[in-house]
């Protein structure tokens, strides 16, 4: 069981341009959240998503963020249109959706915006 | 409101405790969490606790919890150098999103 895989681990764009992170949960996991930490801070929770559906997406900002988990292939958090202030670390995290709710976090996307 | 507090340093001695504090504001959270991570790296789950349990022990790990004053906190016992990192506590919310909180830096020194 390969974990939570994160896609790229670095990446590094100029404003404006588009990021793209990849997400694939752990084998029988349903359930992916995606999390943002800034520099020296703590995890903000960002979106909650199970297969081909959105179910908590209040941490995400209103405009140029979105978040999908289709049916086949990983979790992406896209974001458009890149600001500096979107550089940050991005995590995912699965589950399987029943219990404890015990997250297993991916090593992370380290977003740098030029 | 979601708000999870921690102090954001804690320098001890290798071989003593470590004694790591959280606060949380929602009082109907169901499980409350301590979770470890390492410079460059994700968060690697240490342990959890059910909210009508008042203590959890896992080897070198306590968990203490006080729902009438919503405070939680992490013994670590003969702590290591190795246990140097950021401790963050977590509290999950009905909707099964979990709220993190700021984050204690662990600095042990020899």
């Amino acid at each position: 069981n390969a974990g939570v895989m994160q896609n790229p681990r670095h990446l590094v764009r100029r404003r404006g341009q588009e990021a793209r992170l990849r997400c694939s949960p752990m084998k029988g996991h349903s359930h992916v959240y995606w999390y943002r930490q800034l520099p020296e801070e703590g995890l903000k929770f960002m979106v909650y998503l199970q297969k081909e559906n959105i179910i908590d997406e209040s941490g995400m900002p209103k405009e140029r963020f979105s978040a999908e988990f289709p049916k086949e292939g990983p979790s992406i958090l896209r974001i458009q249109q890149v600001v500096r202030g979107d550089s940050a670390a991005y995590f995912c995290a699965s589950e399987t959706g029943s219990g404890a709710n015990v997250l297993t976090f991916g090593a992370g996307s380290r977003l740098t915006v030029l | 409101g979601e708000d999870v507090e921690q102090s954001l340093f804690l320098s001890v001695r290798e071989g003593d405790s470590s004694v790591i504090n959280c606060t949380y504001t929602d009082s109907s959270s169901t499980y409350l969490y301590w979770y470890k991570q390492e410079p460059g790296a994700g968060l690697q789950l240490l342990t959890y606790i059910f909210s009508n349990m008042d203590m959890k022990q896992d080897q070198r790990l306590t968990v203490l919890l006080n729902k009438k004053d919503k405070h939680l906190s992490l013994r670590i016992a003969d702590t290591q150098t190795g246990d140097s990192a950021i401790y963050f506590c977590a509290e999950s919310m009905d909707t099964d999103k979990l709220i993190f909180g700021t984050g204690t830096r662990l600095q042990v020194f020899p």
